[in-house]
């Protein structure tokens, strides 16, 4: 079975302030791969990055890091310089194809308020 | 950029009633999923549909719950006999392949009365 941890149910930080949210994981899976979704209040789930269990290097998108600790089971998403329009709630989720198919599971979830 | 779509946004029901809640997943995509949130909960995985099939479903998938392509677009969720704890958001994922990235429909979200 996997599961995923986010131990932070809220965060705030101030505008133009870099903010990391935490996320660990257990799997059994050798292979596996790690997502971090962003949904605002109005409810969509977007897409924001991902990291493979074989990637070498941590994933960044824009303003989205991954650091990715694989020996920790971490993967912390780290924004850099917030906004106001990032606040929203954030879920970390995992794939493990061997012990789970193509399914997604997801942690709880960070609620993140970014203030002016 | 291609996305997701889902109907309808919103949806009210009578308790028993049947839903059928649709997606037009992305045009290429082969893999097609079905997600509940209810209220203030984590995403929990329905069922995935591959090839015309389902090909693997959770505990919270059951008899009630059917899902169905019938044409070359839509992806179909139906829940038979509403109940009260189906109230959830309900999203509509695909993917191109297993090892990538799964996107979202903006869901819908369900109240069973």
């Amino acid at each position: 079975a996997q599961k995923i941890t986010q131990t932070q149910p809220g965060m705030f930080v101030q505008e133009k302030e870099a903010v990391t949210l935490d996320c660990t994981y257990d799997t059994s899976d050798p292979s596996y791969g790690l997502f971090w979704y962003k949904q605002p209040s109005s409810g969509e789930m977007i897409f924001l990055i991902y990291q493979g269990s074989y990637d070498q290097q941590n994933a960044t998108e824009g303003r989205y890091s991954l650091n990715f600790q694989k020996a920790r089971k971490s993967a912390n998403l780290v924004i850099s310089a917030s906004q106001l329009g990032d606040s929203a709630m954030y879920f970390c989720a995992m794939r493990g194809v061997q012990t789970s198919g193509s399914r997604l599971t997801f942690g709880e979830g960070t609620q993140l308020t970014v203030n002016p | 950029e291609p996305e997701v779509t889902q109907t309808p946004s919103h949806q009210v029901t009578q308790m028993g009633q049947e839903v059928i809640l649709r997606c037009v997943p992305i045009s290429n995509h082969l893999y097609f999923y079905w997600y509940r949130q209810i209220l203030g909960q984590k995403v929990e995985f329905l069922v995935s549909f591959y090839n015309n099939e389902i090909s693997e479903k959770s505990e919270i998938f059951d008899d009630q719950f059917s899902v169905e392509r019938p044409d070359g677009s839509n992806f179909t969720l139906k829940i038979r006999s509403t109940k009260l704890e189906d109230s959830a958001m309900y999203f509509c994922a695909s993917t191109g392949g297993l090892g990538e990235t799964q996107y979202f429909g903006p869901g819908t979200r369900l109240l069973v009365l």
